[in-house]
This record gives C-alpha cells, structure tokens and sequence, in this order.
C-alpha cells in the first residue's frame, strides 16, 4: 500500500525566496505531524493537524513558516522568505488518530537554502 | 522539559555480533512511550522497537530488544545477530503530548 509522500524530495532555494513543501498522509490518516531535522541532529517537532485543524504549532520556529491542510488530508509547508538557517531535512509523518504514537514517516523534502 | 540523550554519535559491530546503543532520557511524566527509529541514507523512518513506561516487561522484535530502566531513565536497544542492512543512523525518541522528542542519533556501522 502507499506510504506517507512528499515532495519535491530536493529542493534549492535562494535566500528570501518562498518554497512550498507538499505532504500526502496515508489515506485515511487523521493526524499529521511535520518535523525539521538539521544535518547530524534527530528530527524537532513543527506542528501538527488533527484532521484540518492544526492543534499544536508550538514547534515552527518564527512567523515565516506556516503550515496549512485545507481538506484534512494533503498538507503543505510554505516557508517565506528563506533564510540559510531553513536548511534542513523536513519529515512528514502521519497516524491512525486513535494512537498518534504510532507514526508512519514520509522520506522527506531536502531543503538547501543558498 | 523533555529531553533525550544519545551520548554515542557513532557504533561498529562485526556483521553477526551483538551490539547496544545507549539512550537516557528525561521527562516528568509517568506515562509516556518510548522508540527506537532506524534511518537508512534513504531517510525514511523506520519503527524498530517501542516500549510503553507503564510496562515493565522489555520489548522485544526478533533481534531487536531493549532495557528500559524507568527510575534510572535508561531505554538502551540490542541488536544481536548483526546484519548489514541494519547500518543506518538510529534515533531514540520519547513521545507525551502528541509530539515526539527525539536524541541527536548512533550512527551503526555493520562490518562483513
């Protein structure tokens, strides 16, 4: 069956661009989850979605990163105005809903900001 | 605060040998879960092993097992009968509110 996808799965930017990163969830899947992961680190927690309601977006690190799922399935990741800092691997991940621990990974979007 | 702790940035184990990644924790919660993920150079997350704290039995999934100490915060992971394909960086996380912690990752480097 279709796991979680993403794309594009590389992605070049120049500094102060904007760049959109797409996130299709397992169908079905209630909850989505979005992660950064900086080169040599784990991943760190963005936000997350409980159908089209984003209930924790604790984790996005400044204004410049919104992260919307409109019809409660497909999610983008739009950040503004790319800063070299925004490099990083950034991981979708989807669950059942009824245990949000169980997570299921998409292979993420490389992003290198210049 | 939730923290995780991978005080090992990198592991070689001889192909069919034993090996123990170490990971400590902390957190101020009784009941949360904790996991160990696999992540080969393709970058997807792979599930390995988790352990619920409420729990005091060990998890075990055919060559992967792990010791989780819950008053020493210790939840370190062996692979025995190691094979090549489990080089990968491994990630342990703990998971409470709806959000995963992760540690900064072994890399596990598998001799033939």
């Amino acid at each position: 069956g279709a796991g979680v996808s993403q794309s594009p799965r590389y992605k070049v930017a120049k500094r102060g661009q904007d760049v959109a990163l797409r996130c299709d969830p397992i169908s079905g899947h209630v909850s989505l989850f979005w992660y950064q992961q900086a080169l040599g680190q784990g991943p760190e927690f963005l936000t997350y979605f409980q159908n089209e309601a984003q209930l924790d977006k604790s984790g996005l690190p400044s204004d410049r990163f919104f992260a919307e799922r409109p019809e409660g399935s497909v999610s983008t990741l739009k950040i503004q105005r790319t800063q070299q800092e925004d490099s990083a691997v950034y991981l979708c991940a989807s669950s059942p809903g009824t245990d949000q621990e169980t997570q299921y990974f998409g292979p993420g979007t490389r992003l290198l900001v210049l | 605060a939730q923290t995780v702790t991978q005080s090992q940035p990198e592991m070689s184990v001889q192909e069919a040998e034993t090996v123990t990644l170490s990971c400590t924790y902390d957190t101020s919660e009784s009941d949360y879960y904790l996991f160990w993920y696999k992540q080969p150079p393709s970058r997807q997350m792979i599930l390995v092993i988790r352990q619920e704290a409420y729990k005091q039995q060990n998890a075990t999934e055919n060559r992967f097992s792990v010791n989780f100490q819950k008053a020493a915060k210790s939840f370190s992971l062996k692979i025995s009968d190691s094979q090549l394909g489990d080089a990968a960086m491994y990630f342990c996380a703990l998971y409470n509110f709806n959000k995963f912690y992760f540690g900064s990752g072994t890399k596990l480097n598998v001799k033939p």
